[in-house]
């Protein structure tokens, strides 16, 4: 079975500034690759998704993420954060036994 | 296209007793999938159900069970409660869900329910 690492539990940072999310994975074959978000009080949301082709892929609300094959990472990106990117995400891998594998999630605030 | 909804939203019980949990999946989705979120634990896998057939099972014990209905709704029943069973049990649906026939790894994609919230006292 896989495992995920998230490399940060907690992110706080200003509003404008940059965010970039680590995920790592430890699965060597084919895998799916999504970040959900969770707002405060609201349920899981896809933001996005890989599956195969173009390595960098876009997302809702101006996030991206990039696969790294070699690196087994897949990070989260968004240049500029809003007050309203305050919640919580978690990167998933998803591997031939379709069971969707977890991190640990990452609390992003984002101060006004 | 309405989401993916689950009833009840909360839930209080006592160690000991049972609870069943429902969810229903968005309209067309075959599968439907059972995750745990607990802050200690986060995410953790329960079981995925696809065309009334149990496809896929995570570590958990066997007082976790479900079932699934030929509408595509499926139950989640946890007996002999625990207080470490309190947590918040969230449904995904997707439309194919495991590999297909042929082997190949199927590319949908899980979209979740706002989960039901079980305390156990």
């Amino acid at each position: 079975a896989q495992s995920v690492s998230q490399h940060n539990h907690h992110v706080i940072l200003s509003e404008a500034a940059s965010l970039e999310l680590g995920c790592n994975y430890s699965y060597g074959g084919t895998v799916n690759l999504f970040w959900y978000v969770q707002y405060p009080g609201q349920h899981l949301q896809l933001l996005l998704k890989y599956f195969s082709g173009d390595p960098l892929v876009k997302g809702i609300k101006g996030f991206e993420a990039e696969f790294i094959k070699s690196k087994f990472s897949f990070n989260l990106r968004k240049p500029s954060v809003q007050w309203s990117d305050t919640a919580e995400y978690f990167c998933a891998v998803r591997s031939n036994d379709y069971k969707l594998s977890f991190g640990a999630g990452t609390t992003v605030t984002v101060r006004a | 296209k309405a989401g993916v909804t689950q009833t009840p939203r909360y839930l209080i019980k006592t160690r000991g007793q049972q609870v069943t949990l429902s969810c229903s999946p968005i309209s067309g989705h075959r599968s439907v999938s059972w995750y745990q979120q607990t802050p200690g634990q986060g995410l953790q896998f329960l079981f995925e159900y696809f065309s009334e057939t149990q496809r896929n099972k995570g570590n958990f014990p066997g007082r976790f069970s479900g079932r699934q209905f030929s509408n595509s709704r499926s139950e989640m029943n946890v007996s002999t409660l625990e207080l470490g069973d309190s947590a918040l049990y969230l449904c995904a649906s997707s439309l194919v869900g495991s590999r297909s026939l042929a082997g190949s790894l199927r590319t949908d994609t899980q979209y979740f329910g706002p989960g039901t919230r079980l305390t156990v006292l």
